[in-house]
């Protein structure tokens, strides 16, 4: 069946670094891949899509890979903030992952 | 635009019971989606409806059942609830064309307890 896995442990990182998420999936042929937020108690928020024939895709701080050979995505936040400290969710079609949490420290 | 709106926000429920969650689409969008989601499995997905007609299930027992209105309204049931269906469900709505892959717009939720 079709499977999404992303980092279950919480990402801790530095005001200002890098943040770096992995999504792998299996048994999937994805068009495209989607990237949410979800905070506490709240719906997921809608970040970013990439489809197959993109490599990359950009927008503001946020930058998504997409490797349809690896089957794999990274999800990229620059000088990170405080305020991105969240739970980020890939998603194929109707299928999320577990999402990882990320923490990022002043 | 509004957003997606579901009602009611919480809800306390016995086993045994049932309830009925409702989820209002943005405006214009004709596809809802439903998801039930708990710390230990996450966003799992129940089931999706487009112009009124269910067009993809999750693998969900048939206790949990929904329909969409002809103003793309939706609504799901839980019959004979059990301590396990205590969860944030989720809806989400998405497409104006109804096309596969379309960002989709998530409510707030509806935290339901069973007790």
């Amino acid at each position: 069946s079709q499977k999404i896995e992303q980092n279950s442990e919480a990402l801790n990182i530095q005001e200002g670094k890098t943040a770096t998420l992995t999504c792998n999936y299996t048994n999937y042929s994805p068009a495209y891949l989607q990237w949410y937020r979800q905070d506490p108690g709240r719906g997921p928020v809608f970040l970013l899509l990439i489809r197959e024939n993109e490599k990359e895709k950009r927008k503001e701080r946020l930058k998504v890979t997409f490797d349809t050979t690896l089957k794999q995505s990274l999800f990229h936040i620059t000088a990170s903030q405080p305020a991105d400290s969240a739970t980020y969710l890939c998603a194929l079609d109707w299928v999320f992952g577990a999402g990882t949490r990320l923490a990022v420290h002043p | 635009k509004a957003g997606v709106t579901q009602t009611p926000r919480y809800l306390i429920k016995t086993r045994g019971q049932q309830v009925t969650l409702s989820c209002s689409p943005i405006s214009g969008h004709r596809s809802v989606s439903w998801y039930q989601q708990t710390p230990g499995q996450g966003l799992q997905f129940l089931f999706e409806y487009f112009s009124e007609t269910q067009r993809n299930k999750g693998n969900f027992p048939g206790r949990f059942s929904g329909r969409q209105f002809s103003n793309s309204r939706s609504e799901m049931n839980v019959s004979t609830l059990e301590l396990g269906d205590s969860a944030l469900y989720l809806c989400a709505s998405s497409g104006s064309s109804g096309g596969y892959g379309e960002t989709q717009y998530f409510g707030p939720g509806t935290r339901l307890l069973v007790l």
